[in-house]
């Protein structure tokens, strides 16, 4: 069965500090695979899609994400938090079977 | 720009009652999805529709149905609300054709409904 796996329901970084978000998918395809993030009291929003053009994606808000094949791996990193990062964060994949799977999702904490 | 509106950001039902969840969104998406979000849970997916008055179960439809009479408008309905239904809801649509997938599309969000059962 498809899954995704997001280690770490809670994630606490400095202001300044790199965000990782970490995302494992299980699949024999490399599926289509999102990130969204969710702020209090409203629905999710795209932060990026990978597609097969590029391994590096690139999103909004300085936010980008690596696929890694081998690893089956899409973390999630920004170089340096702000305080309006905090928020949750979910990792999804569509892979043709006309369904998305979501992860749990990760909650990021920003630390002044 | 995609826009997913949910009719109610808050609402309060009591057990057994008959509640409709309404969403629509105006980028004329031929695909519909409702969720469920519960902490920990992530989303689960409840009901889908690839076209009108087209539905497919998802991951936790019992004691739920849905209704998809026009194209830009999904009903989600709890024929007889219960205290385990209290959650938050989400709508979404996602541009794309066919019943074999979805390909890259992402998918657009209402702000959610929070439904609570009393």
């Amino acid at each position: 069965a498809q899954s995704v796996t997001q280690l770490g329901s809670h994630v606490s970084v400095s202001e300044g500090a790199l965000v990782l978000l970490r995302c494992n998918y299980s699949s024999s395809v490399p599926p289509y695979l999102f990130w969204y993030v969710q702020y209090p009291n409203q629905g999710l929003q795209l932060l990026l899609k990978y597609t097969s053009a590029a391994t590096l994606v690139k999103g909004i808000n300085g936010f980008e994400a690596e696929f890694k094949k081998s690893e089956t791996s899409f973390h999630l990193t920004k170089p340096s938090a702000h305080m309006s990062d905090a928020a949750e964060y979910f990792c999804a994949a569509e892979s043709g079977t006309y369904k998305y799977i979501f992860g749990t999702g990760t909650r990021l904490k920003v630390l002044a | 720009d995609v826009k997913v509106t949910q009719s109610s950001r808050y609402l309060v039902k009591r057990t057994g009652e008959k509640v409709f969840l309404e969403c629509v969104q105006d980028m004329d998406h031929e695909n519909m999805f409702w969720y469920r979000q519960d902490p920990g849970l992530g989303l689960r997916l409840i009901y889908f529709s690839y076209d009108v008055k087209m539905k497919e179960k998802g991951d936790i439809p019992e004691g739920y149905s849905v209704s998809r009479e026009k194209k830009e408008r999904f009903s989600l309905i709890l024929e007889s609300a219960s205290t385990n239904q209290t959650s938050m809801y989400l709508c979404a649509s996602t541009a794309g054709q066919g019943m074999y997938g979805l390909s890259n599309q992402p998918q657009h969000f209402g702000d959610g409904t929070r439904l609570s059962i009393l």
